[in-house]
């Protein structure tokens, strides 16, 4: 059984550029989720998507922006980097069932903004 | 918003001793998780524990709703139950949106 998987491990960006990190979910899963976890934090919710859409999303500005698409996988985008978005970028997937929600995360994205 | 506080913030241990993690939260949830971030960074599934008791070898979990808090214990630990552990909490009406706690963070020495 396949876990959720992302890519890529590390990434290493100039501010100003634009970054895509990939995700795709454990198997049989429908919902992907995405958090930020700067150094010495705990996650932080950036936003969720269902359905190809995005259903819920955190206190993150428009600068992030995702997609799912129809097998469930999904990517975050960053634009104009800033400094500050240098973090560890997790994905977690979870499968709207009843009211059971547990979500397993991937191993991360490490995003370095120099 | 809620506010999800967890005790201590860190622990130190000899390999062998048992501990105990309190995760408090300030509002009613649908659902709680208790994660262990290894050093890689890498969250892993201890607990999905909305409410009562679980355990899983030496492990075991006990959430009280109705009270806001709930517990983690780690017993004869050992050096690779070091890391952080972190309480993760759902609200009512934001399906999968979890809200971390601030996170224990637990080295166990030989």
């Amino acid at each position: 059984d396949a876990g959720v998987t992302q890519s890529p491990t590390h990434l290493i960006k100039t501010r100003g550029q634009q970054v895509t990190l990939r995700c795709s979910p454990k198997s049989g899963h429908d919902t992907v989720s995405w958090y930020q976890q700067a150094l010495g934090q705990g996650p932080q919710f950036i936003f969720q998507y269902y359905e190809e859409e995005e259903r819920q999303r955190g206190n993150f500005p428009d600068r992030f922006s995702g997609h799912q698409f129809p097998n469930y996988s999904s990517e975050l985008n960053v634009n104009a980097l800033l400094l500050g978005d240098s973090a560890l970028y997790l994905c977690a997937s979870s499968l709207v069932l009843g009211l059971d929600y547990e979500q397993y995360f991937g191993p991360g994205t490490r995003l370095t903004v120099t | 918003g809620i506010q999800v506080e967890q005790s201590p913030p860190d622990l130190i241990l000899q390999e062998g001793a048992n501990s105990t993690l309190r995760c408090n939260f300030s509002d009613s949830v649908n659902n709680l998780q208790w994660f262990h971030q290894n050093p890689w960074g890498q969250l892993i599934n201890l607990f999905y524990i909305p409410s009562g008791t679980k355990q899983n070898g030496r492990l075991s979990a006990t959430t009280v709703a109705t009270e806001r808090y709930s517990l983690l214990y780690i017993s004869s630990s050992q050096t690779t139950d070091s890391g952080v552990y972190f309480c993760a909490v759902e609200l009512p009406g934001t399906a999968s949106k979890l809200t971390f706690g601030t996170g224990t963070r637990l080295q166990v020495t030989l």
